[in-house]
């Protein structure tokens, strides 16, 4: 198994640029979710997925929209970024029975 | 409101000394915990969890922690550290009524000198 994986590693945008983080994981884990972390403030929770075709919000979700079409897919969408978007961004995964989460190796996103 | 607090942002070891890394949470429901570590550049890593049972857990790389309700404390401990345990330890919480969600600490930097 892959685990979790995201791409891309690092992305460099311009204010009002949109873009799309990926993650993936090869697990059949029912449960997704995105946090990103900065410094001095851990990671905190962006949005989450219980399953295909549900979604929901978590602390700061603000400016960024999920959707979630396939198990294995739960893609990040930033409509149009912003400077305080600048962050590491991780992908996690568990299954819904196991409390146990597995992060990705996460995207470093930087925007000017 | 649900918190998790790790008091100390930065603590300097001396490689073969103890380390201790606290955790304090508020958590309204049944929690169940975990410590994470995060090299540099590089993303989470499990050092060990706690769901329920005996209150001290035993995780990787001689990592130790003790969950003390009384206290709402979660502590991490490593009785001689090794250079390679220089990185940033997270505290998380999280409850079963709540979708798995996790809520973390600020995390703690560990720097190890020689």
């Amino acid at each position: 198994n892959a685990g979790v994986t995201q791409t891309p590693k690092f992305q460099v945008l311009k204010t009002g640029q949109s873009m799309t983080l990926q993650c993936a994981q090869d697990m059949n884990h029912e449960y997704m979710s995105w946090y990103r972390q900065d410094p001095g403030m851990g990671l905190r929770l962006i949005h989450y997925s219980v399953g295909a075709g549900i979604t929901d919000q978590g602390e700061v979700p603000n400016g960024y929209n999920v959707s979630r079409s396939t198990t294995e897919d739960f893609p990040l969408r930033l409509l149009s970024a912003a400077p305080s978007q600048t962050s590491v961004y991780f992908c996690a995964s568990r299954r819904t029975a196991i409390r146990e989460q597995y992060f990705g190796p996460g995207t470093r996103l930087t925007v000017t | 409101a649900q918190s998790v607090t790790q008091p100390d942002i930065h603590i300097t070891v001396s490689e073969g000394a103890s380390l201790e890394l606290r955790c304090n949470y508020s958590y309204g429901a049944t929690p169940y915990l975990f410590w994470y570590v995060q090299s540099p550049g590089q993303g989470l890593q499990l050092l060990l969890k706690y769901f329920s049972g005996d209150t001290l857990v035993q995780g990787i790389k001689g990592f130790e922690a003790e969950f003390k309700r009384s206290q709402s404390s979660f502590n991490l401990r490593k009785p001689s550290v090794h250079w390679s345990d220089a990185a940033e330890y997270f505290c998380a919480v999280g409850s079963t009524d709540s979708w798995g969600k996790l809520q973390f600490g600020a995390g703690t930097q560990v720097v190890v000198t020689p």
